[in-house]
């Protein structure tokens, strides 16, 4: 069954620090990284995507990072915020079906 | 984006029961998509539901637990049948627009007694 792979399980952070979150993925339909941002009692969010014309994407303090070759991407959080801990769901496009296959999420908590 | 709404947010419910939850969509969609997120977990999807036809189920889910019903491109719904406490969980309508890209709505959150 196909799997993305996703780490840390949990992350803390200081205020004003460097959040990374990994994903790792196995062959998809086609490129698209999209990365989903959950609070407590919310449904995921759309937090920022990535398609394979670009190994980078910046959305304010969002960064994906895009590596083909090795089959993985990473959402950077800089200058992380107490308002950035929330639950981080990364996800890619299963083969052969229209539909995402999601990571088992990261609990970021940025500390003051 | 899409604007998406759930009914009821929660439930309480008392095992054997069915409920129904509802999803509406602010505009005309073609892919409309259920999960179940359980405590703590990722997201698992139930079933994508077609338009004009049935529903395609994952592996693991079928129609006579979940039944689900897309009478048009702007709405949908999912039964719990016969629920045990082990369905208590949170339940998410998705929506598919410009391809692969998905939004979802709010949730509704489960608890089976």
């Amino acid at each position: 069954q196909q799997q993305v792979k996703q780490s840390p399980q949990s992350l803390i952070v200081q205020k004003g620090g460097i959040s990374i979150i990994n994903c790792a993925y196995e062959n998809t339909a086609f490129d698209y990284f999209p990365w989903y941002q959950q609070f407590p009692g919310k449904g995921p969010a759309l937090l920022i995507a990535i398609r394979p014309d670009v190994s980078e994407k910046k959305e304010g303090r969002f960064t994906i990072s895009f590596n083909k070759s090795a089959k993985q991407f990473s959402l950077h959080i800089m200058d992380s915020q107490p308002g950035d801990s929330a639950t981080y769901f990364c996800a890619a496009p299963a083969l052969g079906y229209n539909k995402l296959i999601f990571g088992a999420g990261t609990r970021l908590a940025v500390h003051p | 984006s899409a604007v998406i709404s759930q009914k009821p947010s929660r439930d309480i419910c008392q095992r054997g029961t069915s409920l129904t939850i509802q999803c509406q969509v602010d505009s005309q969609v073609t892919m409309m998509f259920w999960y179940r997120q359980q405590p703590g977990q990722s997201l698992t999807l139930i079933a994508t539901a077609n338009q004009g036809s049935e529903a395609t189920y994952e592996s693991g889910f079928v129609i006579d637990k979940f039944p689900i019903s897309r009478p048009n491109l702007t709405f949908s719904t999912l039964t719990v049948s016969n629920m045990s406490p082990e369905d208590s969980s949170i339940y998410l309508c998705s929506v598919g627009l410009a391809g692969e890209t998905q939004y979802f709505g709010p949730g509704t959150r489960l608890l089976v007694l």
